[in-house]
């Protein structure tokens, strides 16, 4: 079955230090694998994604994220977390071109002590 | 449009009544999701529509929730009969096709009272 696992439902940092926000997926192909972030009353915005090529993408706001597949995971992360980087994530897993829909992880909520 | 548009933005309606919501994805986007995002948790399947194929209702958690997708572009989600359950926010997402990059709506907040 395919699934998406963020084991962290809360990960609280302060702020300056750095950041892993994990994923691990079970998919029945090769995936596509994007993270997600809603901020307080906000939309989804998407961070980054990986489809191919170089495993270690980078994303806006200054987060990268690292494709393991013999670990089967794709974890988030960031060296100095700000204030504002507080906010819920979502990892998810795709496979275009199949017809394997989206499959979203339950989502991280980050807390940034001051 | 230069990005997905959920309307309205916001409905109280009294239970037991009908709502409808609206989406109009982004142009060319064959594929649109809709989800449901309860205060405080993740994101719930509702339905996905790809191209003139049949859509997956299989997230829908009762028959009183239905949608349709017109001409392949606007979507209209149905909840009949509303429940103080229902109560959530719905999100719907667009993206080229299946499983690629989901561009998302900010959403229809809706309150049963």
């Amino acid at each position: 079955a395919q699934s998406v696992t963020q084991p962290d439902i809360h990960i609280t940092v302060s702020e300056g230090a750095s950041l892993e926000l994990r994923c691990n997926y079970s998919y029945g192909a090769t995936p596509y694998l994007f993270w997600y972030v809603q901020s307080p009353g906000q939309g989804l915005q998407l961070l980054l994604k990986y489809f191919s090529g170089d495993t270690l993408v980078q994303g806006i706001k200054g987060f990268e994220a690292e494709f393991k597949r013999s670990q089967s995971s794709f974890n988030l992360r960031k060296p100095s977390v700000h204030w504002s980087d507080a906010a819920e994530y979502f990892c998810a897993v795709g496979a275009v071109g199949s017809n394997y829909q989206l499959i979203w992880g339950a989502g991280t909520k980050l807390i940034i002590k001051p | 449009g230069a990005g997905v548009s959920q309307s309205p933005s916001n409905k109280v309606t009294e239970k037991g009544k009908d709502v409808e919501l609206r989406c109009d994805p982004i142009s060319g986007h064959t594929a649109l999701y809709w989800y449901r995002q309860s205060l405080g948790q993740g994101l719930e399947f509702l339905i996905y529509f790809q191209g003139n194929s049949a859509p997956d209702k299989s997230g829908l958690p009762s028959d009183r929730f239905s949608a349709e997708r017109t001409g392949g572009s606007v979507s209209t989600l149905t909840i009949q009969r509303t429940q103080q359950e229902d109560s959530a926010v719905y999100l719907c997402a667009s993206s080229l096709e299946v499983g690629g990059e989901a561009f998302f709506g900010q959403g229809t907040r809706l309150t049963v009272v």
